[in-house]
């Protein structure tokens, strides 16, 4: 079956401006994660979601940062009044309930 | 401090070379431990994870972790070109969730 898909792969902003990005998450896979990877920071974890509980919103950085998954299943990360600090690879992974992680390939953000 | 400590590389090794990739952790009641492969351009990939102290081996891989120390390693004997690529240690956070944090990840270049 498919993988993990995340779109766009690429996404070019101006600072300010704001971006979503989604993730469709394996079939069947009732949590999704969200990770920003940063040239010498590693992967951080943004936000979890799992079936219909509340979400886990403890790594977002700012209030600048929110995600929603509509019907349990795609997710969209939404970045608003972007900075040139939000440029980094957004990754998601789902999982069934404490799985192992499967990651999308990520999207590319830099903010100009 | 971090969480995770890992030595970002990069490291270079002869086709053939018996590879240590190595992770310390600050908190003693981290439960089970992950290595991750990242391919360029691509999603990380769970490439074998423990729950307890001591060596556990998957074809060329092996795992180690030394509770006593907070350390982790990840050995690759005979390695391969394609090997190259970026190792992640990864830790679920306590807390709930299955939530990862992640070492920077070592990069690894197999020459010919």
């Amino acid at each position: 079956g498919a993988g993990v898909s995340q779109s766009p792969s690429n996404k070019v902003t101006e600072k300010g401006k704001d971006v979503e990005l989604r993730c469709d998450p394996i079939s069947g896979h009732t949590a999704l994660y969200w990770y920003r990877q940063s040239l010498g920071q590693g992967l951080e974890f943004l936000i979890y979601f799992q079936g219909n509980s509340a979400p886990d919103k403890s790594g977002l950085p700012s209030d600048r940062f929110s995600a929603e998954r509509t019907g349990g299943s795609v997710s969209t990360l939404t970045i608003q009044r972007t900075q040139q600090e939000d440029s980094a690879v957004y990754l998601c992974a789902s999982s069934p309930p404490g799985g192992i992680q499967y990651f999308g390939a990520g999207t590319r953000l830099s903010v100009l | 401090q971090k969480e995770v400590e890992q030595d970002p590389g990069p490291l270079s090794v002869p086709e053939g070379a018996i590879v240590s990739l190595n992770c310390t952790y600050s908190n003693s009641a981290f439960q089970y431990f992950m290595w991750y492969r990242q391919y360029s351009r691509k999603g990380p990939e769970l490439l074998m994870y423990t729950y307890s102290s001591g060596n556990k081996e998957d074809g060329r891989f092996t795992a180690q972790v030394d509770k006593s120390s907070k350390y982790i390693s990840l050995f690759i004997r005979d390695s391969q070109p394609s090997d190259s690529a970026t190792y992640l240690c990864a830790i679920p956070l306590t807390g709930g969730g299955n939530k990862l944090t992640f070492g920077t990840g070592t990069q690894l270049k197999v020459e010919l």
